[in-house]
């Protein structure tokens, strides 16, 4: 009974290329969720997807960033033309209903180091 | 979004039991009040959560006041492995993170 698998663990990118992160929910689990942790701090909401729909993107920054969960496949987190600002872990978590009846499982996360 | 405040950092005795407060003064009546830990570099993990009533499970117990404004997360006898940072989280659809408690446990 997998949980949520995150990869890669670690990704490390230079300034101006593209960084994709893969999110693949537990089984039986339709509702995905992306979360940004800077060092030291807590996570902060990016984006909320249900197969195939974008739900919420309220903490997702407008330019550069993308996310989607298409019907068959994992979740992606795609990052254009990275800045070091973006130097976070990335973690992704899902849960079979909407957040509150359930509580939501999370992957161990993507760290991605910008040089 | 529900507003949180909870202590910056906690210490125990392994062994002795823990009480982590969280004040939550303006949660809504729909908001399920959710505790999650973080162990260093691994993705928050799910303790509990709960509505109105108290609730128990093999982690630990949830103490929820009868004004929902507050709850407590008890950890019943607190080991090395529950040394992490502790969240509550009042919130529906999106988890809004705090800076949560930090818990140290002593041998």
């Amino acid at each position: 009974n997998a949980g949520v698998m995150q990869n890669p663990r670690h990704l490390v990118r230079r300034r101006g290329q593209e960084a994709r992160l893969r999110c693949s929910p537990m089984k039986g689990h339709s509702h995905v969720y992306w979360y940004r942790q800077l060092p030291e701090e807590g996570l902060k909401f990016m984006v909320y997807l249900q197969k195939e729909n974008i739900i919420d993107e309220s903490g997702m920054p407008k330019e550069r960033f993308s996310a989607e969960f298409p019907k068959e496949g994992p979740s992606i987190l795609r990052i254009q033309q990275v800045v070091r600002g973006d130097s976070a872990a990335y973690f992704c978590a899902s849960s079979p209903t909407r957040q509150g009846i359930q509580p939501q499982h999370f992957g161990d996360g993507t760290r991605l180091s910008i040089l | 979004d529900a507003k949180t405040t909870q202590p910056n950092s906690m210490e125990s005795n392994e062994e002795e039991p823990v009480h982590l407060p969280c004040n939550h003064s303006t949660i809504s009546g729909t908001d399920y009040i959710h505790w999650y830990r973080q162990l260093p570099s691994q993705g928050p993990e799910y303790v509990i959560h709960g509505l109105t009533s108290n609730v128990n499970n093999r982690m630990a117990s949830l103490a929820i006041a009868e004004d929902r404004k507050s709850s407590t997360l008890i950890l019943h006898r607190a080991t090395l492995r529950d040394a992490a940072v502790y969240y509550c989280l009042p919130n529906t659809d999106k988890l809004i993170f705090g800076t949560g408690t930090r818990l140290q446990v002593f041998p």
